[in-house]
């Protein structure tokens, strides 16, 4: 089975840096993914971390260390718009994403 | 590119009758389309993996002969949900992945349903 955790919530400033956590245990892994979901919308697709490291895509980073079972997002010069719900997921065999319970995260003026 | 679209978008229906739900991908082929719901606050659980040409794989808990799948094209499946109750109301979101042998799901828009 899987287990993800993440924070419940968060607030941020404008303009600040913001990191979301997602720890996780699971029996088999092939990646892990990061979503971003706008209330009453569908999840978009941010990141994919395969392999151990950082992946950087214009504001957004990923890591990932998968001995430790861990891995954040990062969010640089934050947007109000970034206000939404990050999604830490987990794929094992067969393309199946287990998605962890998101963290709210606010940002504020 | 990767795009997914659902249609509807919502629907409203009395308790009893039938949803009929499709999820298209617009410019790949998808092998493999998922279907998950997601209640208020919640995360998106699974209920089902469909693979074009074969019989959907349901999550431990989903009724298969309550919500139907057939994944009939490599572009298009569909969810019914056969005699809706209340309970059944929630956010209903597919996705799709493509036939390269990644694993990115790209999502479509969502469904709406809400069971009077």
């Amino acid at each position: 089975g899987q287990n993800i955790d993440q924070p419940t919530e968060m607030t941020a400033t404008e303009g600040a840096i913001v990191q979301i956590n997602c720890t996780y245990q699971t029996s088999g892994f092939n990646g892990l993914f990061w979503y971003q979901q706008h209330a009453g919308e569908a999840p978009t697709f941010l990141s994919y971390n395969v392999l151990d490291g950082l992946e950087e895509k214009g504001r957004f980073s990923s890591f990932l260390s998968r001995s430790k079972g861990y891995s954040y997002l990062l969010l640089k010069e934050l947007q109000m718009k970034d206000s939404a719900s990050y999604l830490c997921a987990l794929t094992g065999g067969g393309n199946k994403l287990t998605f962890g319970t998101g963290t709210q995260l606010k940002v504020e003026l | 590119g990767a795009v997914v679209s659902q249609h509807p978008s919502w629907v409203i229906c009395k308790s009893g009758t039938s949803v009929k739900i499709e999820c298209r991908s617009l410019d790949f082929q998808a092998t493999t389309m998922f279907w998950y719901r997601q209640f208020p606050k919640q995360s998106l659980m699974l209920m089902a993996t469909s693979n074009e040409g074969s019989k959907a794989t349901y999550e431990q808990g989903v009724e298969k002969d309550k919500f139907l799948i057939n994944h009939a094209s490599l572009t298009l499946s569909t969810l019914t949900v056969t005699s809706a109750h209340p309970e059944d109301s929630s956010f209903y979101i597919c996705s799709a992945s493509g036939t390269g042998g990644e694993d990115t799901q790209y999502f479509g828009p969502g469904t709406r349903l809400t069971v009077l």
